[in-house]
């Protein structure tokens, strides 16, 4: 079965540093692999996503993933973090052969950044 | 704003009550999903509708019924519902062609409080 896992509930950075939110994945075939944010009291937004071509991936807001097959990761990565930055972060994978899509999601990991 | 309209954003109900959840896509996507996030623990995908018919539903209690009478629309109809049953509940739309390679747009939620 698809899955991921996210291995740290929180992450805390201080501004300007480099932040890494964490995501390791289990799937069969070539994964399909998504991040989203989540801000307080907001659905989820669309950050980036791996589906084939190059291991560094680029997103919105200046983040951006590597996708490692050796070690199963695909971990978010921020140059310089900003305090509004902050919020809930997802990693899902998705199942190519399920008609309709069908998102799985880790348990997500709260990134908290510090003036 | 991500295109996904949901109404209402707060819901307070009884456990006798009937209310329903509208959410309402604007992007011409084929694909739609209703999804539970509760405290502390992953979203969970409830129901996929693709091309307004239903190809997916998780086991989901009958107490919760999904109308999408539209490729725009769905509607999750609540019905003698539980205090557990409270949380924050997500729609979302996508485009999908059966290749795995798209992303969901998720609406702002309705947090449901059961009494």
């Amino acid at each position: 079965a698809q899955s991921v896992a996210q291995p740290e509930d929180q992450v805390n950075v201080a501004e300007g540093n480099p932040l890494t939110v964490k995501c390791t994945y289990s799937v069969s075939g070539n994964p399909y692999l998504f991040w989203y944010v989540q801000y307080p009291n907001r659905g989820l937004q669309f950050l980036l996503k791996y589906i084939t071509g190059d291991n560094l991936v680029k997103g919105s807001y200046g983040f951006e993933a590597e996708f490692n097959k050796s070690q199963t990761s695909f971990h978010l990565k921020k140059p310089s973090a900003l305090v509004s930055d902050s919020a809930l972060y997802f990693c899902a994978t998705e199942d190519p052969y399920n008609q309709g899509g069908k998102l799985i999601f880790g348990q997500g990991t709260e990134l908290s950044v510090k003036p | 704003e991500t295109g996904v309209t949901q109404t209402p954003r707060h819901l307070v109900m009884g456990m006798t009550n009937k209310k329903s959840l509208k959410c309402e896509q604007h992007l011409g996507h084929n694909a739609m999903y209703w999804y539970k996030q509760s405290a502390k623990k992953p979203l969970e995908l409830m129901f996929v509708y693709s091309l307004e018919e239903r190809v997916e539903n998780n086991s989901v209690p009958s107490r919760f019924s999904p109308e999408c009478p539209n490729s725009s629309h769905l509607f999750l109809h609540l019905h003698t519902l539980q205090p557990e049953d409270s949380a924050l509940y997500l729609c979302a739309s996508s485009q999908t062609d059966g290749t795995g390679d798209y992303e969901q747009y998720f609406g702002p939620g309705t947090r449901l409080t059961v009494t």
